[in-house]
């Protein structure tokens, strides 16, 4: 069965500054996604961005982008320039050949102003 | 505007109690999902309906049921409620395919069994 692990609980970071988030799965398959879900304190859960295990490229979309590393079964999350809105709870899924998405337990990002 | 619509936002109840959740989307999405989420532990699947006509248990169903009422409309009823079912409930849809859509959810009940 497929797992996904975010080994960190909490991070903070700097207003303006760079931070990562870390997130790591185990799975057989090959043709898989991936994706990071930003919960803000609204509890609305927002689809920040999304990788394809076939594509090589790792996606970007403005201030948010992934290191996707296939072998090593890891995928994390960088956002550049953080701004006090960035704060909220970030969540890794991954959703295989049985369409279900399968959760981290989630890293609650801290800015600091 | 198109989304995930769930009511209620709060509710509390008494154990023993019962109450069922409504969620409803209108993007036509086959797919659609029950979720619990308590502190420290993400998202676990309480039950799912991959299309019209069709649920399947997902990890957490003990103490749930559902209804796929139509392809818009998902209903979690709690016939009993237990102070273990404390929790925010969110609901999802997606698409069956393809995979990248990833999911669309509602803003969530927080419910307090007392």
């Amino acid at each position: 069965a497929q797992t996904v692990t975010q080994s960190q609980p909490e991070m903070s970071v700097q207003e303006a500054e760079t931070v990562t988030l870390s997130c790591t799965y185990d799975t057989s398959e090959s043709d898989y996604y991936l994706f990071w879900y930003k919960q803000p304190p609204s509890r609305q859960m927002i689809l920040v961005i999304r990788q394809e295990a076939y594509k090589q490229q790792n996606a970007t979309e403005n201030r948010f982008s992934v290191n996707f590393q296939k072998a090593a079964k890891s995928f994390s999350l960088k956002i550049s320039d953080s701004q006090l809105g960035d704060a909220a709870m970030y969540f890794c899924a991954y959703r295989g050949s049985n369409y279900q998405l399968i959760w981290g337990a989630g890293t609650k990002l801290i800015i600091k102003p | 505007n198109a989304g995930v619509t769930q009511t209620p936002k709060f509710q509390v109840l008494k154990t023993g109690q019962s109450m069922t959740l409504q969620c409803a989307q209108d993007m036509n999405h086959n797919s659609m999902y029950w979720y619990r989420q308590d502190p420290g532990m993400g998202l676990r699947l309480i039950y799912y309906s991959a299309s019209e006509g069709t649920t399947d248990k997902g990890e957490v169903p003990n103490g749930y049921n559902v209804s796929r009422l139509n392809k818009r409309e998902f209903s979690l009823r709690l016939e009993s409620a237990a102070p273990s079912q404390t929790s925010v409930y969110f609901c999802a849809s997606s698409e069956g395919q393809p995979r990248h859509y990833g999911y669309t959810f509602g803003s969530g009940t927080r419910l307090t069994v007392v």
